[in-house]
């Protein structure tokens, strides 16, 4: 089935470690997004990507890194620099369909936490 | 700034009535907006979606209304059975093209 899939579902950070999340998508979507959802709070914009080998900032862009050397994948980057990693991290991806917007569908998340 | 948000944060029904989750958002120049249902421990599922040349749009028990006017959004569940309880989420677009704007959510809570 067509899909994004997000992983590892956990994850643990020790103190100074960098971790990458990863995000594979076979929906032939241009767009790829991450996102930060912490307890009880809405989704908070990370980075996003509208193509291949070019991404940009989002709302909360500091501490993180990104690429998207491939179309189907959006790997997300959560460095020593972010100080508070502990946070659910959604990666989703979206078809310009025309000009129109488009949805966006999501994986099931990563869930950070600090070790 | 731009900004979505919803009225209520807890909504709590009875099996088989009608829900209303509601949602303001302050980008006139939005076109386009979604609704999100999220399962605890699960990405946002897409529920419905609308565009700002329409008012009303009908899925599968559920109906969206725009209200330009006043820059009000609804989501309506008809029937609401114990599968919907979830965190409904909207959005919009910015002028950013394709960036989302999310709203803090509703929990809907349906009571047996």
């Amino acid at each position: 089935d067509g899909g994004i899939t997000q992983s590892p579902k956990y994850l643990f950070r020790k103190e100074g470690q960098n971790v990458t999340l990863s995000c594979e998508q076979n929906l032939n979507h241009d767009a790829m997004y991450w996102y930060r959802q912490d307890p009880g709070q809405g989704l908070r914009l990370i980075y996003y990507s509208q193509i291949v080998n070019d991404f940009q900032k989002g709302d909360i862009a500091e501490g993180y890194s990104v690429s998207r050397e491939k179309k189907e994948s959006f790997p997300l980057t959560v460095t020593s620099a972010q100080k508070n990693p502990t946070a659910f991290y959604l990666c989703a991806s979206s078809s310009p369909g025309q000009g129109k917007d488009q949805p966006q569908h999501f994986g099931d998340g990563t869930r950070l936490s600090i070790l | 700034g731009e900004s979505v948000g919803l009225h209520l944060p807890t909504l709590s029904v009875q099996e088989g009535d009608n829900s209303i989750i509601n949602c303001a958002y302050s980008n006139s120049a939005s076109d386009y907006f979604i609704w999100y249902k999220q399962e605890s421990g699960k990405g946002p599922q897409f529920i419905i979606d609308i565009r700002s040349n329409m008012d009303k749009r009908q899925g599968q028990r559920v109906t969206v209304l725009l209200n330009k006017t006043v820059k009000h959004l609804s989501l309506q569940i008809a029937a609401t059975q114990p599968g919907d309880s979830a965190v409904y989420f909207c959005a919009e677009t910015s002028n950013q093209g394709g960036k989302l704007i999310f709203g803090q959510g509703t929990e809907l809570s349906v009571k047996p």
